[in-house]
């Protein structure tokens, strides 16, 4: 298994532009997280999701961020416009109804300028 | 409000000796913690996990404690080696939920 794929590994945009971050979880994964690392918070959940039906979304920070679970090996997540504060490094993890622990893919460092 | 908290941001160790790692925590229902070990640009790797019936668990060179009436959770490697050296965090969860709270991370380095 490949593990937990998360593209783009680096994005660089410009205050105010749209930013999409993309995972693929684990096949046979049925739950799938987005965390969001930073300094000061350390790992903070924003987002997860079961079957692909979002569960629990208190951590997202604003409106800005959106995101998306369209079928049951994607996932995106989403922000319009994104702000200098958003530069963190995005993490989606997955995990099965058995098992404890999370698979984290290799993450996303997002930099906004 | 951080709910599960890593007060000590870094720790160096020699090669050999004992690292001590300590979490502690301010919701009594949790009942469910792990531990998790990050390399630089890697997504962070599961370690090892104790339930709140129980108060150690050992793998290997790894040992996790807890005391619940102290709400603190700690993670021992014995001994250290040069490889452990990584940024570990400490994670709670409660019953029926699938989510997992994080702390801020203690910075390991262990020195040759």
């Amino acid at each position: 298994d490949a593990g937990v794929i998360q593209s783009p590994r680096h994005e660089v945009t410009e205050m105010g532009q749209e930013v999409t971050l993309r995972c693929k979880p684990i096949s046979g994964h049925d739950y799938l997280f987005w965390y969001r690392q930073t300094m000061m918070r350390g790992l903070e959940l924003l987002i997860y999701f079961n079957n692909n039906v979002p569960i629990d979304d208190s951590g997202m920070p604003e409106d800005r961020f959106s995101a998306k679970m369209p079928n049951a090996s994607f996932s995106t997540l989403k922000i319009q416009p994104s702000e200098p504060r958003d530069s963190a490094v995005y993490f989606c993890a997955s995990r099965t109804d058995s098992h404890y622990g999370y698979t984290f893919g290799s993450g996303t460092r997002l930099t906004v300028v | 409000d951080q709910q599960v908290k890593q007060n000590s941001p870094s720790l160096s160790v020699q090669e050999g000796r004992i690292s001590i790692l300590n979490c502690d925590y301010t919701n009594s229902m949790f009942d469910y913690f792990l531990w998790y070990k990050k390399y630089p640009a890697e997504g962070p790797t599961f370690l090892i996990s104790i339930s709140s019936i129980k108060d150690k668990n050992e793998d290997g060179r790894f040992t996790v404690f807890l005391n619940k009436s102290a709400k603190h959770l700690s993670l021992h490697i014995v001994p250290s080696q040069p490889g452990d050296s990584a940024v570990y965090f400490c994670a709670a969860s409660f019953s029926g939920t699938y989510k997992y709270i994080f702390g801020t991370g203690t910075r390991l380095k262990v020195l040759a």
